[in-house]
């Protein structure tokens, strides 16, 4: 069983609809992320948080947007979603991120997103 | 900027071969992280292994090797024996020292499916 937890599995929405992703850890890590999977591209970090203070934002289109209420809990509220944001999104927590950059990324299973 | 490449895209190979993956990364800084993931059909990415640019030993668990080489800037993944169980994408990532300045990152490669053949 992962320690980190994503739901749903999958999820097909329309491009007016508004959803959630939830990512749950129960490693006691203090830094939590999501990356994007896209087919043929690398993993693309987009959000990065460490001790629920939201450290990193990659660029992101502003109908993605994430909270985390606390370290153990994050979200990833999408919407108006266009057909090129359907990708695998996957939720990873790490230790701390306020070290040395050596900490492992433990990751969940992802929610495949069909933007139709 | 730092970069990972892993120019295998897909790999097949008989159960029992051995497959190396490869990997090759750039990078300025002189202190840095490297790590392997394994990613299977069920979509979690595993972490595997986790390296320092000070440590040039190489590593042996059960049946997975790396090769760290930082006169090529290359660390390499070798499966000894495969099993199809081993089918995955495997991906190769670098992190460099965290710089205080909110600009830490951890780049990964493109990942290379390997697929094991029974």
């Amino acid at each position: 069983e992962t320690g980190v937890t994503q739901t749903p599995r999958h999820l097909v929405m329309g491009m007016t609809n508004k959803k959630s992703l939830k990512c749950e850890q129960h490693l006691g890590h203090n830094a939590m992320y999501w990356y994007k999977q896209s087919a043929k591209k690398p993993l693309e970090l987009m959000f990065v948080y460490n001790f629920k203070e939201q450290t990193e934002n990659n660029s992101v289109p502003s109908r993605f947007s994430p909270e985390c209420p606390n370290s153990s809990h994050l979200f990833l509220h999408l919407h108006t979603l266009q057909p090129e944001d359907s990708a695998l999104y996957l939720c990873a927590s790490s230790q701390d991120r306020g070290g040395k950059g050596n900490s492992p990324l433990h990751f969940g299973n992802g929610t495949r997103l069909t933007v139709t | 900027a730092q970069k990972v490449t892993q120019a295998q895209t897909e790999i097949s190979v008989v159960e029992k071969e051995d497959v190396t993956l490869d990997c090759v990364y750039e990078t300025r800084d002189t202190t840095y992280y490297l790590f392997w993931y394994k990613q299977p059909p069920s979509g979690e990415l595993v972490f595997l292994i986790r390296r320092n640019s000070f440590d040039e030993q190489n590593e042996i668990s059960g049946r997975y090797s790396w090769n760290f080489q930082k006169s090529t800037s290359s660390f390499n993944f070798t499966i000894t024996a495969s099993q199809v169980v081993d089918s995955a994408v495997y991906f190769c990532a670098l992190s460099e020292a965290y710089s205080g300045a909110g600009s830490y990152q951890l780049t990964f490669g493109k990942g290379t499916k390997l697929s094991v053949i029974p």
